[in-house]
């Protein structure tokens, strides 16, 4: 079955200009994540939504990045007036509702921005 | 606060060879522990998870994590590596206690199966 898709798979942007990151989750998963993983280092949590319930924006690194979810399926990251640190691997992961706390999270294949 | 600590940035291992790649965590309540794998350029794999019940637990490709309450680890272990098992590896850890779904990894392992 289809897994979680991301695009664009690479993004590569001068500072200051705006991106949008997409995120496709699997069908059913009523659960969105976002991380970042900078090189060398783990995955840093950015935000997390289920369902109808408020987002939980706990990692967000700035007021320059947001992101939402529309009709509880497709979600967009977006990073404002772009800095060189914000360069990395954006991945995003879906899980079922039902037992969430302790189901795995399925990941798509990221998409790598670079900001010149 | 929850936290994870994969205190080797790489591991070698002889192809045939047992491996382990260590992980310790720190919670506040009981963890939800979770084993991922990482190819190159592709997205994170599931590969096992510690829930509750036996402290050994077994996962995708012949790998089995143990947990350990005393010591607060969860090292992943295979008896004879294959150089295919060549990737980064990140364990990972929820806190039942704290309600927050986020997951909290570590820094990753690179494994090197040499022929």
């Amino acid at each position: 079955g289809a897994g979680v898709s991301q695009s664009p798979s690479n993004k590569v942007t001068e500072k200051g200009k705006d991106v949008e990151l997409r995120c496709d989750p699997i069908s059913g998963h009523t659960a969105l994540y976002w991380y970042r993983q900078s090189l060398g280092q783990g995955l840093e949590f950015l935000i997390y939504f289920q369902g109808n319930s408020a987002p939980d924006k706990s990692g967000l690194p700035s007021d320059r990045f947001s992101a939402e979810r529309t009709g509880g399926s497709v979600s967009t990251l977006t990073i404002q007036r772009t800095q060189q640190e914000d360069s990395a691997v954006y991945l995003c992961a879906s899980s079922p509702r039902e037992g969430a706390v302790y189901n795995e999270q399925f990941f798509g294949p990221g998409t790598r921005l670079t900001v010149l | 606060a929850q936290s994870v600590a994969q205190p080797e940035d790489q591991v070698n291992v002889a192809e045939g060879n047992p491996l382990t790649v260590k992980c310790t965590y720190s919670v506040s309540g009981n963890p939800y522990l979770f084993w991922y794998v990482q190819y190159p350029n592709r997205g994170l794999q599931f590969l096992l998870k510690y829930i509750t019940g036996d402290n050994l637990v077994k996962g995708s490709y012949g790998f089995e994590a143990e947990f350990n309450k005393s010591q607060t680890s969860f090292h992943l272990k295979k008896p004879s590596a294959l150089v295919s098992d060549s990737a980064l590896y990140f364990c990972a850890v929820r806190d039942t206690d704290t309600g927050r779904r986020a997951l909290t990894f570590g820094s990753g392992t690179r494994l090197q199966v040499q022929p």
